[in-house]
């Protein structure tokens, strides 16, 4: 079975500076990977996803994700960090069995943004 | 409008009650699921359904039940409700195609008493 870690569950950064949130993933086949933010009382929305046409996704609200197939991570980037960005993100990877998407989530990593 | 509505966004009740949580979508999508959110654990799937005729146990199915009442609508029960089922419940769509992302609503807020 895949599963997903995700490396800190809190991450602190002063605004403008690099947001990495790590994901580290396991499967025994090339996966399917996703990033997904919730913002305070809301859902889950896809910041981006990795279907293997390109190693380096870029995502919504300047987020970057490098698929690494020898370290086995997606880890999430951003250049410089916003206020706006604070909010817990989840990485997921999708394995397809039985004509089913299952998405198997890490724990999460809540990001915090301070002046 | 949402594409994937939930109701209600926060509910309290106390032991042993009965609960209904209701999920609609306009997505025009088959699939369908159910999941709780509980702090540290990331979601973990309770219910999904390909299709009104076609529903599944997910990974912590026990103490819950759904219903699809039509392709657009899907609710989950818990029959009796007990305390450790206090959690952040959201309801997905999906695409049927192979590896799509899912959709999801705003989430429920049960806290049982």
């Amino acid at each position: 079975a895949q599963s997903v870690t995700q490396l800190g569950s809190h991450v602190s950064v002063s605004e403008g500076a690099l947001v990495l949130l790590r994901c580290n993933y396991s499967s025994s086949v090339p996966p399917y990977l996703f990033w997904y933010v919730q913002y305070p009382n809301q859902g889950l929305q896809l910041l981006l996803k990795y279907t293997s046409a390109a190693t380096l996704v870029k995502g919504i609200n300047g987020f970057e994700a490098e698929f690494k197939k020898s370290e086995t991570s997606f880890h999430l980037t951003k250049p410089s960090a916003h206020m706006s960005d604070a909010a817990e993100y989840f990485c997921a990877v999708s394995e397809f069995s039985g004509g089913y998407n299952k998405l198997i989530f890490g724990a999460g990593t809540r990001l915090a943004v301070h002046p | 409008d949402a594409d994937v509505t939930q109701t209600p966004r926060n509910r309290i009740t106390k032991t042993g009650k009965r609960i209904m949580l209701e999920c609609s979508q306009t997505k025009g999508h088959d699939r369908m699921y159910w999941y709780r959110q509980d702090p540290g654990l990331g979601l973990r799937l309770i219910y999904y359904s390909f299709d009104v005729k076609d529903i599944n146990k997910g990974e912590i199915s026990d103490g819950y039940s759904v219903s699809r009442q039509a392709q657009a609508k899907f609710s989950l029960s818990l029959e009796s409700a007990i305390p450790n089922q206090t959690a952040l419940y959201f309801c997905a769509t999906s695409d049927p195609r192979q590896n799509q992302p899912q959709h999801f609503g705003d989430g429920t807020r049960l806290s049982i008493l």
